[in-house]
Order: C-alpha cells, then sequence, then structure tokens
C-alpha cells in the first residue's frame, strides 16, 4: 500500500495568513492526488484532484502543487469558514489511501 | 448534479453484518464511473474500504476484502455495502461517494452526507 503523510498534523493561524500544508507520498505517484476539507461534523468536500486542478465551485484562494511523491496545498488568504481538517489522497493504485489529516484551527 | 444519500441500521451487534445502501440521483450508476465507500472511526481519519465500476466490477480494501460486499441495485439506481462479521472497531461514520474521471484521473468528485454505525451488544 501506498503511505500518505501529512504535515503538520494542526495548525493555528490568524485571519488572512497564508497557510500551507504538506503531503508526502511513500513511492512515486505522478500527479494522481486529491485534498478534500472536512468541516466538523461534515462529510469531506473535494477541492483539488491532479494535484493542482480545482474542482468546480472552489474558491481561487486553494491551490495545489507537487508531483511524485511530495505535494502542497496553500490557502492564499485563510478564512474563518476555513477551519476544519483537510485529507490528501492517492488514486494511482488500489488501494485508494488517505493522509492523517491536517487540522486548521483560526487564533 | 449527482447526489448520494447513505441509509441503514445505526446499531448493528457484534458478529452481525452490516448493511448499507446510497441511494443516488442526478446520475445513473450503469453508466460510468466508479461508485464506493469510505469510512471515518470517530475522531480518526478515513479509510477507503472499496468501489464499482458501472458494469458491477469490484475493487476492495485487502484490509477488508474477505468481509466485504459491493454490489448495484440499478432498478432502483442505488448501491449496497455488507461488511460481514463486525466488531467494535468498525464503528465508524460511512460515506458513499462517486469517482469520476478527468483524462487518466479518477477521482472523488462527491460524497453522501454519511451515516453513523455503531457496533454494540
Amino acid at each position: 500500500d501506498i503511505q500518505m503523510t501529512q504535515s503538520p498534523s494542526s495548525l493555528s493561524a490568524s485571519v488572512g495568513d497564508r497557510v500551507t500544508i504538506t503531503c508526502r507520498a511513500s513511492q512515486d505517484i505522478n500527479n494522481q492526488l486529491a485534498w478534500f476539507q472536512q468541516k466538523p461534523g461534515k462529510a469531506p468536500k473535494s477541492l483539488i484532484y491532479g494535484a493542482s486542478t480545482l474542482q468546480s465551485g472552489v474558491p481561487s484562494k486553494f491551490s495545489g502543487s507537487g508531483s511524485g511523491t511530495e505535494f502542497t496545498l496553500t490557502i492564499s488568504s485563510l478564512q474563518p469558514e476555513d477551519l476544519g481538517t483537510y485529507f490528501c489522497q492517492q488514486y494511482i493504485s488500489y488501494p485508494l489511501t488517505f493522509g492523517g489529516g491536517t487540522k486548521v484551527e483560526i487564533k | 448534479q449527482v447526489q448520494l444519500q447513505e441509509s441503514g441500521p445505526g446499531l448493528v451487534k457484534p458478529s452481525e453484518t452490516l448493511s448499507l445502501t446510497c441511494a443516488v440521483s442526478g446520475y445513473s450508476i450503469r453508466t460510468a464511473y466508479y461508485w464506493g465507500w469510505i469510512r471515518q472511526p470517530p475522531g480518526q481519519g478515513l479509510e477507503w474500504i472499496g468501489n464499482m465500476d458501472h458494469t458491477g466490477i469490484t475493487f476492495f480494501n485487502p484490509s477488508l476484502k474477505s468481509r466485504v460486499t459491493i454490489s448495484p441495485d440499478t432498478s432502483k439506481n442505488q448501491f449496497s455495502l455488507r461488511l460481514t462479521s463486525v466488531t467494535a472497531a468498525d464503528t465508524a461514520v460511512y460515506y458513499c461517494a462517486r469517482r469520476m474521471r478527468d483524462g487518466y484521473h479518477w477521482f472523488i468528485d462527491s460524497w453522501g452526507q454519511g451515516t453513523l454505525v455503531t457496533v454494540s451488544s
């Protein structure tokens, strides 16, 4: 199985800050990576696929980059509605696997 | 816009079988894509259970493969999950989801709202 490791596991930032989350794969996954946002008590929401392509309706403050084994999700200007947990996921091979999540809190 | 909705018992006894259904609206599961299940134990991360393609061919997480069945009910445009011999470790919120295609990317684009299943006597 491909292991996905996210860092940090949690972060606290101020409104307006630029926030970056890292996801590392245990082997090369090309750009077969997705990002999800999960607000407390809610189902995950799909944000990005192909490492950098925004899903329809996702605001442009979210961006993704990377290829191979290292990827990043950036929120350009953190807002209160962005609090929640963010997960990465590889889909290049079965079983599909997720990172452990990064909990984003607002200072 | 596709919508997915899980349903099923919220409480299952140990050693029994967990059965859930995902009703799909806005898209026919017979047309294309993958249809699957993901779970999340309370306070923990996400675990992929398995999925089926639009013809009913299935792929499962090896950690659960011996206990899992995913099958379609095309007459009702829904698909189901069965997980046998459950234990407390199977307590989780269960989500159904669609994986769609863009080029060579097969990615999750839609999720159900999730349903909590507790395994307890």
